[in-house]
């Protein structure tokens, strides 16, 4: 079946550039998103890629997309303290809905 | 604009007790979800439909059964709660799949003791 990972935890300084990754199993996968989850909250959709492109880039969120190895990437520029929360990489399954890895908690430091 | 709306947002229940989480999206969406997140862990599909009448099973649907009746309503049934079903739930939905933006609804969280 589907499957996307995540690595758990990121520590970054505020400033800095932060770098998510994920990995995902579906060679199917047509659309890749990436959401926020912000303590006690629903979640935020950031930006999603469509599969034919390589780059997305939306203000301070670069999005890259490596298909041949299924790797998809999230970059923040210029972290601030606000970015702190778990962020959620998903695939489009066949299943017309959503399939979503574990997260990363991305913690910035002042 | 309220977009999607979940009820109640915390509720404790006794094991074996029945339940409702109400969902409704004022958004004239086909499609609707409802998935659970376990502490630390990504969200799990628990149902889903792409229509009124219409609903099919997620990756965990043990446990819970939905209706759709209507566009806007997705409720998600619990039937003889299990402290495994102890998890935060949201509803979702979206227009056309997976082309469109899936929004959330600011969740359910459900302990079972």
């Amino acid at each position: 079946g589907e499957d996307v990972e995540q690595s758990l935890f990121l520590s970054v300084r505020e400033g800095d550039s932060s770098v998510i990754n994920c990995t995902y199993t579906d060679s199917s996968s047509t659309y890749l998103y990436w959401y926020k989850q912000e303590p006690g909250a629903g979640l935020q959709l950031l930006t999603y890629i469509f599969s034919n492109m390589d780059m997305k880039q939306d203000q301070r969120l670069t999005v890259l997309l490596n298909k041949k190895d299924k790797h998809l990437s999230l970059r923040i520029a210029d972290t601030q303290t606000g970015d702190s929360a778990i962020y959620f990489c998903a695939d489009y399954t066949g299943r017309r809905a959503l399939t979503f890895g574990s997260g990363t908690r991305l913690q910035v430091q002042p | 604009n309220a977009g999607v709306t979940q009820t109640p947002k915390f509720r404790i229940l006794k094991i074996g007790q029945s339940m409702t989480l109400q969902c409704a999206q004022d958004m004239n969406h086909n499609y609707m979800y409802w998935y659970r997140q376990d502490p630390g862990m990504g969200l799990k599909l628990i149902y889903y439909s792409v229509g009124a009448g219409i609903t099919d099973k997620g990756e965990v649907p043990n446990g819970y059964n939905v209706s759709r009746s209507t566009t806007e309503d997705f409720p998600l049934r619990l039937e003889l709660a299990a402290p495994s079903q102890t998890s935060v739930y949201f509803c979702a939905s979206s227009s056309r799949g997976r082309e469109s933006t899936i929004y959330f609804g600011e969740g359910s969280w459900l302990t079972v003791v």
